[in-house]
């Protein structure tokens, strides 16, 4: 079964730190890459997608992914990350022959002190 | 704002009771979907509708159903409740099929 992997559960940074985070999925085929964010009591909120073309995508607020093929990776970066940046981030993946829906990974939980 | 609306943000029942879950779509979308989050089960994709068509099934259970009406708004109906049923229930929507999905707010089930 298609699976997605989150590097971190928790990850505690001061503000403007750089910020990585890793996710990886299985499945070697056609994918559609998401992040998502969850800020505390919110919605998920799109942060930046692949689906096809240049690897190195960029996203709203400051964050960009990289699409690594040959890793079956996709993780986010901010080189400088704000107190606001507090949330919960989560890959998901859209493999193709699953028709559309999104397999997350277990989330991220970035805390960022002020 | 996504666009995508979930009515109710909240509900707080009792085991065994039924209750239904409503969404509307952003406007032109024609596929919803809906996900279970629980803390220990994470994000769940539940089941997906297409222009009225069931179109892909998760892991949802048999007590639980949905459909889409032909206004493409969508109900996840929950029957026969139980403790570990509270959950928050998201349902996105997207224009197409394998295309950006939307999430709306939510709709935080308490089960008692």
């Amino acid at each position: 079964a298609q699976s997605v992997s989150q590097h971190n559960h928790h990850v505690i940074l001061s503000e403007a730190a750089s910020l990585e985070l890793g996710c990886n999925y299985s499945y070697g085929g056609t994918v559609n890459l998401f992040w998502y964010v969850q800020y505390p009591g919110q919605h998920l909120q799109l942060l930046l997608k692949y689906f096809s073309g240049d690897p190195l995508v960029k996203g709203i607020k400051g964050f960009e992914a990289e699409f690594i093929k040959s890793k079956f990776s996709f993780n986010l970066r901010k080189p400088s990350v704000q107190w606001s940046d507090t949330a919960e981030y989560f890959c998901a993946v859209d493999f193709y022959n699953q028709g559309g829906k999104l397999i997350f990974g277990q989330g991220t939980e970035l805390s960022v002190k002020p | 704002d996504s666009g995508v609306t979930q009515t109710p943000k909240h509900l707080i029942t009792a085991t065994g009771q039924r209750v239904t879950l409503r969404c509307s779509p952003r406007s032109g979308d024609l596929s919803v979907y809906w996900y279970q989050q629980s803390l220990d089960q994470g994000l769940q994709f539940l089941i997906q509708y297409y222009n009225g068509e069931e179109r892909a099934k998760g892991n949802i259970l048999e007590r639980f159903s949905a459909q889409q009406f032909p206004d493409l708004h969508s109900e996840l109906n929950l029957s026969s409740l139980e403790l570990g049923d509270s959950a928050l229930y998201f349902c996105a929507s997207s224009p197409r099929l394998a295309d950006t999905q939307y999430f709306g707010p939510g709709t935080r089930l308490t089960v008692l």
